[in-house]
C-alpha cells in the first residue's frame, strides 16, 4: 500500500491568508492520480481537485493542486471564512489510500 | 448530479454482519463505478471497495476477507455486507459515486451513516 503523509497536522492562518498544505507518498503516485477533499464537522469530504491539479465541478479558483511523483500540494490563495476544514489527499493509481489530514483552523 | 443516500441499522453486534444499502437517485447506475468508504469516529478515511453495475468489484485488501459489495440495478441500489465486526469496524459509513474512466476515485458522496459495534 502507498502511504500518504500529510503535514502539517495542523495549520493556523487568517482570512486573507494564503495555505500550503502538502502530501507526500511513500512511493510515487501512478498517472500522477491524486486527489483532495475538504470535510466540515458533521459532513462527508467535498472532491476539491483530482489529478494532482484539475478542479472538479463548483470547486472555486482560489483553490489549486501541484506537485507529480510522491510529492504533492494543495494551495487556497485567499482564505475565506469557509475554507476552514480538515483537508485529505488520496491517492488512485494503486489500491485507494488517504492521509491522515491537515485541519486547517481560524488564527 | 448523482445524488446517494446509505440506509440500514446503525447498532451491530460484534461477530455479526453489518449490511449496508445505497440509493441512487438522479443518474444511471450503469454510468458510474459504486464505492464505500468509512470513517471512524474523529479519524481519517479508509476506502473499503467498489462495484461495477455489470457485478464486477475490488476490495481493500485489509478487508477483502469479511467484505462483499453487491449491486440491484433493478432498484438503482447498491449494498455492502461486513461479517465478522468488531468495535473496531465502529464508523461512519459512505457510498459515493465514481467516474467510469476513474474507478477509484470517490466523486460525489452520501451524507454517511453512523454504524457502532456493540453488545
Amino acid at each position: 500500500d502507498i502511504v500518504l503523509t500529510q503535514s502539517p497536522g495542523t495549520l493556523s492562518l487568517s482570512p486573507g491568508e494564503r495555505a500550503t498544505l502538502s502530501c507526500r507518498a511513500s512511493q510515487s503516485v501512478r498517472n500522477s492520480y491524486l486527489a483532495w477533499y475538504q470535510q466540515k464537522p458533521g459532513q462527508a469530504p467535498r472532491l476539491l481537485i483530482f489529478g494532482a491539479s484539475s478542479r472538479a465541478t463548483d470547486i472555486p479558483d482560489r483553490f489549486s493542486g501541484s506537485g507529480s511523483g510522491t510529492d504533492f500540494t494543495l494551495t487556497i490563495s485567499r482564505l475565506e471564512p469557509e475554507d476552514f476544514a480538515v483537508y485529505y489527499c488520496q491517492q488512485y493509481g494503486s489500491s485507494p489510500t488517504f492521509g491522515q489530514g491537515t485541519k486547517l483552523e481560524i488564527k | 448530479q448523482v445524488q446517494l443516500q446509505e440506509s440500514g441499522p446503525g447498532l451491530v453486534k460484534p461477530s455479526e454482519t453489518l449490511s449496508l444499502t445505497c440509493t441512487v437517485s438522479g443518474g444511471s447506475i450503469s454510468n458510474y463505478y459504486w464505492s464505500w468508504i468509512r470513517q471512524p469516529p474523529g479519524k481519517g478515511l479508509e476506502w473499503i471497495g467498489y462495484i461495477y453495475y455489470s457485478g464486477s468489484t475490488n476490495y481493500n485488501p485489509s478487508l477483502k476477507s469479511r467484505v462483499t459489495i453487491s449491486v440491484d440495478t433493478s432498484k438503482n441500489q447498491f449494498s455492502l455486507r461486513l461479517n465478522s465486526v468488531t468495535a473496531a469496524d465502529t464508523a461512519v459509513y459512505y457510498c459515493a459515486s465514481a467516474p467510469l474512466y476513474s474507478s477509484w476515485l470517490p466523486e460525489v458522496w452520501g451524507q454517511g451513516t453512523l454504524v457502532t459495534v456493540s453488545s
